[in-house]
Parts: C-alpha cells; structure tokens; sequence
C-alpha cells in the first residue's frame, strides 16, 4: 500500500532563507512523486515531479527536491524564501505501475514566511 | 490553454438534498479524478474516469457517484446530502497518455447546512 508521511504540519523561515519541507513515502512499486501548493481558496498548483528520470528534480519558482530511493524520502528545498511562497504545500504518491492513477496525499505542511 | 474549469465554485445545500458538480478538464485531457478535502480527512481521492468510463474509485459511500462524458466533462453527484458533505471538491485532468501528473481546478467549496 501507497502512503506518504509529511513530517511538519508547520514551518516557520524567515524571508531570504532556505526552506525544508520533509516528506517521507511508502510504495510497493517504483512511484511517480509530487510536490503541490495550494495557496488560500485556490485549487493544487504543480511545483515539480519525479518519475523515474533524474533524482534531483528541478520545479517552479526556484524549488527542487531530490528522490532518495534508500531513505524513501522526496524533501521539498528552496534556498531563498520569499513572502509569496507562503502557502501550504502537498507531498503527493502515485504508483501507475500498480494500475492506477489515483493520487495519495499527505497531510500538508503549512510554510509562513517571516518578514 | 485554459486550465481545469470547475462550476459552480460556491454551492450552499441543504441535509437530505442531492448536488452536481460539473468539471471542464484541460483541452485533450481524457483523465479526470476528484478528490475531496476537508480539514479532518484532508485530500482523498474519489475517482477517476477516462474515455466515459470509470477506472477507479475510492473509499466513499454510494451516495457519491459520477460520470464523463463523450468530451471529457466531468460531473459528480452527491444525493442525500450529509452536513460531514461539507468540503471542497477538487476536479484534476491528466492528459491520458504516459504522462502521470495531474492538474487541479479551483475546486467548489460545498457547504451543507
């Protein structure tokens, strides 16, 4: 079975520095992994994804995050965080390979940036 | 491209009542999957439909169902409403070929009174 483990509900960073958002999967098969951000009353943005290509993933507005198959980690990283990154953010599991599609979120992380 | 388009985006009913949502995937896309979130459940998924059929479903009642149409459009149905039907509903479409991301619509906030 699919599961994924955020390991902070909340991060606090103050503006400039880097960010860390952890988060931990379980799968049978060889996962795609997903990274979103919902900022408030809006729906899930992609910010990057991993499937099976290079381990370290490049995304939107200067994220990446890096698969790490012996910790089945997939850690969210920015280094300069900026007030607009505040927002809550999504580790997302999907496991084709086993015949679906079907997306398994975390919990969140809620991210506030600190002027 | 015009993104996931989901409507209406506010909806207010009433226990015992039934709802449809309506989900207009990207231009293309043949996949469409809802998910529902709450702040106790947080995001599960309900399920998934591609080319009119139903491909996977999730842990939910029968109360909620769904359907695609021959465009790809989407709808949800939820008959006898219960006021824990209270949640945001999220629409995604994913292209349907090797590619397996998903893109979300802005959802529609149900509330159940």
């Amino acid at each position: 079975a699919q599961s994924v483990t955020q390991l902070d509900s909340h991060v606090s960073v103050s503006e400039g520095t880097p960010v860390l958002l952890r988060c931990n999967y379980s799968s049978s098969y060889s996962p795609s992994l997903f990274w979103y951000v919902q900022h408030p009353n809006k729906g899930l943005q992609l910010l990057l994804k991993y499937t099976s290509a290079a381990t370290l993933v490049k995304g939107i507005n200067g994220f990446e995050a890096e698969f790490k198959k012996s910790e089945t980690s997939f850690h969210l990283t920015k280094p300069s965080a900026h007030m607009s990154d505040a927002a809550e953010y999504f580790c997302v599991v999907s496991d084709p390979a086993s015949g679906t599609y079907k997306y398994i979120f975390g919990t969140g992380t809620r991210l506030k940036v600190l002027a | 491209k015009a993104g996931v388009t989901q409507t209406p985006r506010y909806l207010i009913k009433t226990r015992g009542q039934q709802v449809t949502l309506s989900c207009s995937p990207i231009s293309g896309h043949r996949s469409v999957s809802w998910y529902q979130q709450t702040p106790g459940q947080g995001l599960q998924f309900l399920f998934e439909y591609f080319s009119e059929t139903q491909r996977n479903k999730g842990n939910f009642p029968g109360r909620f169902s769904g359907r695609q149409f021959s465009n790809s459009r989407s709808e949800m149905n939820v008959s006898t409403l219960e006021l824990g039907d209270s949640a945001l509903y999220l629409c995604a479409s994913r292209s349907g070929t090797s590619s397996y991301e998903q893109y979300f619509g802005p959802g529609t906030r149900l509330t159940v009174t």
